[in-house]
């Protein structure tokens, strides 16, 4: 079945620094990826969508200079947290269409200290 | 606007027990695909069900049935028989038809079953 493959699992980095966090399909061409947020014990979150080799769209709220979404190739779509901040710790997962479905990387588990 | 209502928090049982997980869905569209979605602690979305709109026919998967009523725009979940791995949370989600680029999930709040031995 259509495997996207989401690393790192988990990052614990610097107040500051950037932390990018890769989403890659690995058996189908995903032209479009989710991209979400989901807090301790919350829902999973838009953030935004990416489509590859065009601006991502933002969820209403979501600082696009904050997370920058990066989709250049039909296989590999990127999520950077620049500065982050310990407000940022979060687990975020990325999503793609696929058939009549959608295919969920396993989730990167950010904390800021 | 889509909306997807998971009313139930948290639900505990006793292994064994059945146990049932409401979902109920806003949308305008005449055409959607309900789904649902487990996750354990991990934290890994597992895929469970998709249904059509079209398609109210309930359906069983093991231990796991559902059931979909277009007219009170629901879509519930049954664990027969429940388990200690069955702990975990639950999502219910929709989405348009068709699934073209673009069209996203709209996720319920979640339910967090725990099954105690």
């Amino acid at each position: 079945g259509a495997v996207v493959s989401q690393h790192p699992s988990w990052v614990i980095c610097k107040s500051g620094t950037s932390v990018k966090i890769e989403c890659r399909s690995l058996d189908f061409q995903a032209t479009t990826m989710f991209w979400y947020r989901q807090f301790p014990k919350q829902s999973l979150m838009l953030m935004a969508t990416s489509n590859e080799g065009s601006k991502a769209t933002y969820e209403q709220g979501v600082e696009k200079d904050k997370f920058l979404i990066n989709h250049a190739s039909l296989t590999l779509s990127t999520l950077t947290v620049t500065s982050a901040h310990p407000e940022d710790s979060s687990f975020y997962i990325c999503s793609s269409r696929r058939d009549y479905g959608y295919t969920f990387g396993s989730g990167t588990r950010l904390t800021v200290v | 606007a889509q909306k997807v209502t998971q009313a139930q928090t948290e639900i505990s049982v006793v292994e064994k027990e059945d146990v049932t997980l409401d979902c109920v869905y806003e949308t305008r569209d005449t055409t959607y695909y309900l789904f649902w979605y487990k996750q354990p602690p991990s934290g890994e979305l597992v895929f469970l069900i998709r249904r059509n709109s079209f398609d109210e026919q309930n359906e069983i998967s093991g231990r796991y049935s559902w059931n979909f009523q277009k007219s009170t725009s629901s879509f519930n979940f049954t664990i027969t028989a429940s388990q200690v791995v069955d702990s975990a949370v639950y999502f219910c989600a929709l989405s348009e038809v068709p699934l073209i680029v673009g069209n996203k999930l709209v996720f319920g709040a979640g339910t967090i079953l725990r099954v105690k031995s």
